[in-house]
């Protein structure tokens, strides 16, 4: 099975910040990385696929980047709505699995 | 649009056989490409893939779980369906479905189930 290590577990940042949560695979994944956010009793929804393609809707204050095995999230200037638990995800091999999520909150 | 629905018994007891169903508006499970995934979450926990079916009928499951895991599909319905054989505690979780194009872009509100005697 592929390992998704994602860093850090927490974060604290304030109002207009950017932050930056990592994901790290234990193979090559080939940029098929997806990044979710998931609100307080919500579904996870899909920020990034593809490593760096911002999904239909998603601000553009999102961005992906990465290749081989590190891969990352940036959220740019952050607003109180990004609080939220983020995970990563390879989408490469069976079984599909997801890093441990980075829960984001306000300083 | 797209749009899933998970729905299911809510709470069952161990050794049973848990049995979800995935309603689907918005895309073909027949069309080229196109999947559903099954996915859970412990409460305050991580997210856990299960299976996911294709268009084309082939399965990929957990093996984690090992040969506990059944999905399947009713095309004409818009279904798709996820059976757990044998559950226990450990299986208490929300459930997911979510439309799969290598990465799971819509989900579903997630149905609650708890293992419990």
């Amino acid at each position: 099975d592929i390992q998704m290590t994602q860093s850090p577990a927490s974060l604290s940042a304030s109002l207009g910040e950017t932050v930056t949560i990592e994901c790290l695979a234990s193979e090559d994944i080939y940029s098929n990385l997806a990044w979710y956010q998931q609100k307080p009793g919500k579904s996870p929804q899909l920020l990034i696929y593809y490593a760096n393609s911002l999904n239909d809707g998603v601000p553009s204050r999102f961005s992906g980047s990465g290749s081989g095995t590190q891969y990352s999230l940036k959220i740019n200037s952050l607003q109180s709505e990004d609080v939220s638990i983020y995970f990563c995800q390879q989408n490469y091999d069976s079984p599909y699995t997801f890093g441990a999520g980075t829960k984001l909150e306000l300083k | 649009q797209v749009t899933l629905k998970e729905s299911g018994p809510g709470i069952l007891q161990p050794s049973h056989t848990l049995s979800l169903t995935c309603s689907f508006s918005g895309f073909s499970l027949s069309t080229y490409g196109m999947g559903v995934s099954w996915i859970r979450q412990p409460s305050g926990k991580g997210l856990e893939w299960l299976a996911s079916i294709w268009w084309n009928g082939n399965t990929y499951n957990n093996p984690s779980l090992k040969s506990r895991l059944t999905v399947s599909k009713d095309t004409s319905n818009n279904q798709a369906f996820l059976k757990v054989t044998s559950v226990d505690t450990a299986d208490t979780a929300t459930y997911y479905c979510a439309h799969t194009l290598g990465a799971f872009d819509y989900w579903g509100q997630g149905v609650m189930v708890t293992v419990s005697s």
